[in-house]
């Protein structure tokens, strides 16, 4: 049982350039997110998942795709890198039981440097 | 609008000196919040629930919605304990609002 992981773990990117972050999870769990980590700003959700095939936006979707084809799987893809999504991606997931002390599960993160 | 609020960037103490995390929130309606911690260049795991009333690590965190608040506090901080703190507030679709985090270092 791996949780939540999430490929690749690092990456540089040439401004322009796109890519995709991939993250998968084995808990089969409805719900997944995406979120950015930038120093003194936290976590900030980029989009979110609650099932196969739909998307939402989150707090900061601007320059990010998603896609959600399959549920154990959420995409994040940056069509054109710019240097200011620099940064550290963790993708989370949570059952749809909402009930108090529900909450999320993280991967590993993924670190992504725009040159 | 539903906010978290960690208003230190870092606190520094020394071994076996207490040690409180503050984190203030604003929601309207019954809050349910959430401590995680995230150790060097690691994931964040999961700390504690507030529903829970437990302590983790010796951690314990109160809920007081008089000062909307949820403070982490342990009596005798270890170096082990040297990690960066979020405070999160849960919202619709179990999304998270995390607050700016706190990094919390232990000297020897």
């Amino acid at each position: 049982n791996a949780g939540v992981t999430q490929t690749p773990k690092f990456r540089v990117l040439k401004t322009g350039q796109s890519m995709t972050l991939l993250c998968a999870q084995d808990m089969n769990h409805e719900y997944m997110y995406w979120y950015r980590q930038d120093p003194g700003m936290g976590l900030r959700l980029i989009h979110y998942s609650v099932g196969e095939g739909t998307t939402a936006k989150g707090e900061v979707p601007d320059g990010y795709n998603v896609s959600r084809l399959k549920k154990q799987n959420f995409l994040l893809g940056l069509e054109s890198a710019a240097p200011s999504q620099t940064s550290v991606y963790f993708c989370a997931s949570s059952s749809s039981f909402s009930g108090t002390g529900e909450t999320q599960y993280f991967g590993p993160g993924t670190r992504l440097l725009v040159l | 609008a539903q906010r978290v609020t960690q208003p230190e960037k870092l606190l520094s103490v020394f071994k076996g000196a207490p040690v409180e995390l503050k984190c203030n929130y604003s929601y309207s309606g019954s809050p349910e919040l959430f401590w995680y911690v995230q150790y060097s260049r690691q994931r964040l795991q999961l700390l504690l629930r507030h529903i829970s009333r437990e302590s983790i690590k010796g951690f314990t965190a109160d809920l007081n919605k008089g000062e909307t608040s949820f403070h982490l506090k342990k009596p005798f901080a270890q170096e082990e304990d040297s990690a960066m703190y979020y405070c999160a507030l849960k919202g619709g679709y179990n999304k998270l609002i995390f607050g700016a985090g706190t990094r919390l270092a232990v000297h020897p």
